[in-house]
């Protein structure tokens, strides 16, 4: 089945360490993003990328970092610089149908909590 | 600054009721509003609005766009407890930006 796969689904982290958040799809969507919920609150973006080794910073991109060296995967790393990365993380893909954005399709997301 | 605000913030009903659920949108470079239910993880994709004044309808749930006014409703009938669950509103922009509200959560009592 097509869909978006996010690895772990629960991850704590120390204090000072990075961490890395896993995101693959194999819907062959041209376009991936990052978002970081906290409760109470709706989604806010940390990251995209609209095509392959490119990508730009969303609103809240301090203190996380990506990478998109394959079409498939958009892993995304926690730094240690993020003071307050206890959220739920959530990576969705979209297509550029006739270079029009099309819905945004969701993974289950990953739990990060600090120890 | 683009922002997407969702009223009311929760909303607690019994099954069969009717509700409407709210959302207008401050969104540059505007393309499309989009609803999404979250139940504990994933948003799972409602409905895309692109043109004003044109209702989208699944099944129970139907939702419309002013464009003129920048709001939309979400309205949900006969509600059942498996409607339980976080409504997303997001405001999608020509560069495949989305701008989410902060959620509507919908409780359906038995």
């Amino acid at each position: 089945d097509g869909g978006i796969t996010q690895s772990p689904k629960y991850l704590f982290r120390k204090e000072g360490q990075n961490v890395t958040l896993s995101c693959e799809q194999n819907l062959n969507h041209d376009a991936m993003y990052w978002y970081r919920q906290d409760p109470g609150q709706g989604l806010r973006l940390i990251y995209y990328s609209q095509i392959v080794n490119d990508f730009q910073k969303g609103d809240i991109a301090e203190g996380y970092s990506v990478s998109r060296e394959k079409k498939e995967s958009f892993p995304l790393t926690v730094t240690s610089a993020q003071k307050n990365p206890t959220a739920f993380y959530l990576c969705a893909s979209s297509d550029r149908g006739q270079g029009v954005s099309q819905p945004q399709h969701f993974g289950d997301g990953t739990r990060l909590s600090i120890l | 600054e683009d922002k997407v605000v969702q009223s009311p913030l929760s909303l607690v009903v019994h099954e069969g009721d009717t509700v409407t659920l709210n959302c207008s949108y401050e969104v540059t470079n505007f393309r499309s509003l989009l609803w999404y239910k979250q139940e504990k993880k994933a948003p799972t994709f409602l409905f895309m609005l692109t043109s004003s004044g044109i209702e989208k309808k699944s099944g129970r749930l139907s939702s419309i766009l002013d464009k003129k006014e920048l709001f939309s409703i979400l309205n949900i009938t006969a509600t059942q407890t498996g409607d339980s669950a976080v409504y997303l509103c997001a405001g999608l922009n020509q560069g495949g930006k989305l701008i989410f509200g902060q959620g509507t959560e919908l409780s359906v009592k038995p």
